[in-house]
């Protein structure tokens, strides 16, 4: 399988700032590559999907980039409610995820 | 609009069975396949499998082969989920997941989440 390692494993940020999360593979998955927000106790909701495509409804503050093996998320002004759980997700060969970034309150 | 609604919280003990469900609406069932994921507490999420609703074609992950069925029902646009000779480590909420292919598999819409709960 394809391993998915996200970094920072945890951050902490302001309401306001710039968030950036960073997902690599193991192997080249070309822009199969999604990601996810999750609040605690609640479902994972799309964000991005091919890398770099808005999922309908989800705010122009989050945006994806990258290629191959290496990804990014970037939320460009933290708000409130951005304070979650994000993962990626790989589907270029059997799914995999990531292990989570956790953004916080600073 | 969208919606994934599971089946309640289960309670088992180890070597036993759990079915989970997920009923879909508001979109042609057969048009998109369901994934199941899940996350144990405090973990991160683990895929577990897919079924093609149109033609219950499934695929597995290689974790849970031999133990694990997931079938689908059309006439109630329903899926569900079989895992048997449960484990404490498969405590875990279990979610339904719709499928989207364009630009390659991603899920676009998720169950509520069903706890199952294994100890003796």
């Amino acid at each position: 399988d394809i391993q998915m390692t996200q970094s920072p494993s945890s951050l902490s940020a302001s309401v306001g700032d710039r968030v950036t999360i960073t997902c690599r593979a193991s192997q080249n998955i070309i822009n199969f590559l999604n990601w996810y927000q999750q609040k605690p106790g609640k479902a994972p909701r799309l964000l991005i999907y091919s890398a770099s495509s808005l999922q309908s409804g989800v705010p122009s503050r989050f945006s994806g980039s990258g290629s191959g093996t290496e990804f990014t998320l970037t939320i460009s002004s933290l708000l409130p409610e951005d304070y979650a759980t994000y993962y990626c997700q790989q589907s270029y060969t059997t799914v995999t995820f990531g292990g989570g970034t956790n953004v916080e309150i600073k | 609009q969208v919606q994934m609604v599971q089946s309640e919280a289960e309670m088992k003990t180890p070597g036993a069975s759990v079915e989970v469900s997920c009923k879909a609406s508001g979109y042609t069932f057969t048009s998109y396949a369901i994934n199941w994921v899940r996350q144990a507490p405090g973990q991160g999420l683990e895929w577990l499998g897919r079924i093609t609703t149109h033609n219950g074609n499934t695929k597995y992950a290689q974790k849970v082969q031999g133990r694990v069925t997931m079938t689908t029902e059309t006439s109630t646009s329903t899926v569900s989920l079989e895992l048997r000779s449960l484990r404490s480590g498969d405590t875990a909420v279990y979610y339904c997941a719709r499928e989207r292919s364009q630009g390659g598999t991603h899920f676009d819409s998720w169950g509520q989440g069903t706890l199952v709960t294994v100890a003796s």
